[in-house]
């Protein structure tokens, strides 16, 4: 597609249940983030993905939050037994390589706006 | 450890004023990447500009520039003559070469531009 697309744009949900936030990236590139942005604050890096494989998990939370990316395209965040604490935005963002250099600005999409009630 | 501060939590202008946007960032490593993204209403994050640590030139684009300081670890963001579509929040971010790909972003300046 022409840009990062994540779905749904936004999930309540009952405190307990389990949820998966979907990200597609933008065609072709490599290396897919996630991030989560609490409201007035900027956004915290969760993971990372190159291709099919996670390079970095360390922004993750704790052992309820997981995310896999299968064939290197689409990702699947999934956090469960939700708790009130984990709602925000999650946000996911890709980029056509890996690094800092050229071409490897990280666009973002609309994010996954989370409640948990 | 990375650090990105942006002191400045909310400014206010009228429009066509120029206003500029301050970022710091602390880091030890010699080879880094600094980015600004701007948050509209809307809520999307658009990615504005990228730097790398070697190329202290300022840039310009449009009515947008982009002043890198590394004596004062700074990358400060200017709008000459802001206009009401400018207002947003905006985000400074360092990415660390050799380290991933994980951005580390200031808390964010919200910026209103009144008519």
């Amino acid at each position: 597609g022409a840009g990062v697309s994540q779905s749904p744009r936004y999930k309540v949900t009952k405190r307990g249940q389990d949820v998966a936030l979907r990200c597609d990236p933008i065609s072709g590139h490599v290396s897919l983030y996630w991030y989560r942005q609490a409201l007035g604050q900027g956004p915290e890096f969760l993971t990372y993905f190159n291709y099919e494989a996670q390079q970095d998990k360390s922004g993750l939370p704790n052992d309820r939050f997981s995310a896999e990316r299968p064939e290197g395209s689409i990702s699947t965040l999934t956090i469960q037994r939700t708790e009130q604490r984990d709602s925000a935005m999650y946000r996911c963002a890709s980029s056509y390589r890996m690094g800092g250099g050229e071409n490897t600005e990280a666009f973002f999409g609309q994010g996954t706006r989370l409640t948990v009630v | 450890a990375q650090k990105v501060t942006q002191a400045q939590t909310e400014i206010s202008v009228v429009e066509k004023e120029d206003v500029t946007l301050d970022c710091v960032y602390e880091t030890r490593d010699t080879t880094y990447y600094l980015f600004w993204y701007k948050q509209p209403p809307s809520g999307e994050l658009v990615f504005l500009i990228r730097r790398n640590s070697f190329d202290e030139q300022n840039e310009i684009s449009g009515r947008y520039s982009w002043n890198f300081q590394k004596s004062t670890s700074s990358f400060n963001f200017t709008i000459t003559a802001s206009q009401v579509v400018d207002s947003a929040v905006y985000f400074c971010a360092l990415l660390i070469g050799g380290a991933g790909n994980m951005l580390t972003f200031g808390g964010g300046t919200r910026l209103m531009v009144k008519p």
